[in-house]
């Protein structure tokens, strides 16, 4: 495709319920970001990959948030027992080549909105 | 925590106007991106500028930056309606790591 894609755009699940949120980057960009955004405020930082290893998991707020990226391409976030703080818009980003000394614009896809009841 | 700070949160002017936007951050950066964004989804990328850079223009947009100050301006001339969306900053830390760290942004409102 010519950008980011993400699915599902929206999802609703019940507190404690696990959740899979899919990213699939541009075809070629070594780098991608996960973000997550709550209303009024900016993305914040939650993962970064460099091919298919995490370089950066600073962001992820506790240990039922997980994402992988098996093969450098596609990602998953994965939310495990969901509570209704978890409730944003979760963006996903990929960049040409990431990682320090990169000057690559970073472009973003259209978000999954998470609502947790 | 979000490192970026921009002000003023939110900014109303006439179309033909120019609109000015200030983002303050606390480290030191590699880089400092603008970014806009509509409706609350999907964030599109206007400018890049290298901590070297002090200066920067795309078409109507010119950015600054002052490292010494730790911060960067975004002006719009000539607004249009269109221009209307949220803005945001965003750094790549120099150490540290390899998250890019956004501020709350900034609502422009471009009234016709």
């Amino acid at each position: 495709g010519a950008g980011v894609s993400q699915t599902p755009s929206n999802k609703v699940t019940e507190k404690g319920k696990y959740v899979e949120l899919r990213c699939d980057p541009i075809s070629g960009h070594t780098a991608l970001y996960w973000y997550r955004q709550s209303l009024g405020q900016g993305p914040e930082f939650l993962i970064y990959f460099q091919g298919t290893g995490a370089a950066d998991d600073s962001g992820l707020p506790n240990d039922r948030f997980f994402a992988v990226r098996p093969e450098g391409s596609v990602s998953t976030l994965k939310i495990q027992r969901t509570e209704r703080g978890d409730s944003a818009v979760y963006l996903c980003a990929s960049s040409l080549i990431g990682g320090k000394g990169s000057y690559n614009e970073q472009f973003f896809g259209p978000g999954t909105r998470l609502t947790v009841l | 925590s979000q490192q970026g700070e921009e002000d003023p949160q939110a900014l109303s002017i006439q179309e033909g106007e120019n609109a000015t936007m200030n983002c303050s951050y606390k480290t030191s950066i590699n880089n400092l991106q603008w970014y806009r964004q509509n409706s609350g989804r999907g964030l599109v990328h206007l400018i890049l500028i290298r901590s070297n850079e002090r200066e920067k223009h795309s078409g109507r947009l010119r950015v600054t930056l002052d490292t010494s100050k730790k911060s960067s301006s975004l002006l719009i001339t000539a607004s249009r309606a269109a221009d209307t969306a949220s803005y945001f900053c965003a750094t790549d830390a120099l150490t540290g790591g390899f998250k890019t760290i956004f501020g709350a942004g900034t609502r422009l409102f471009v009234k016709a």
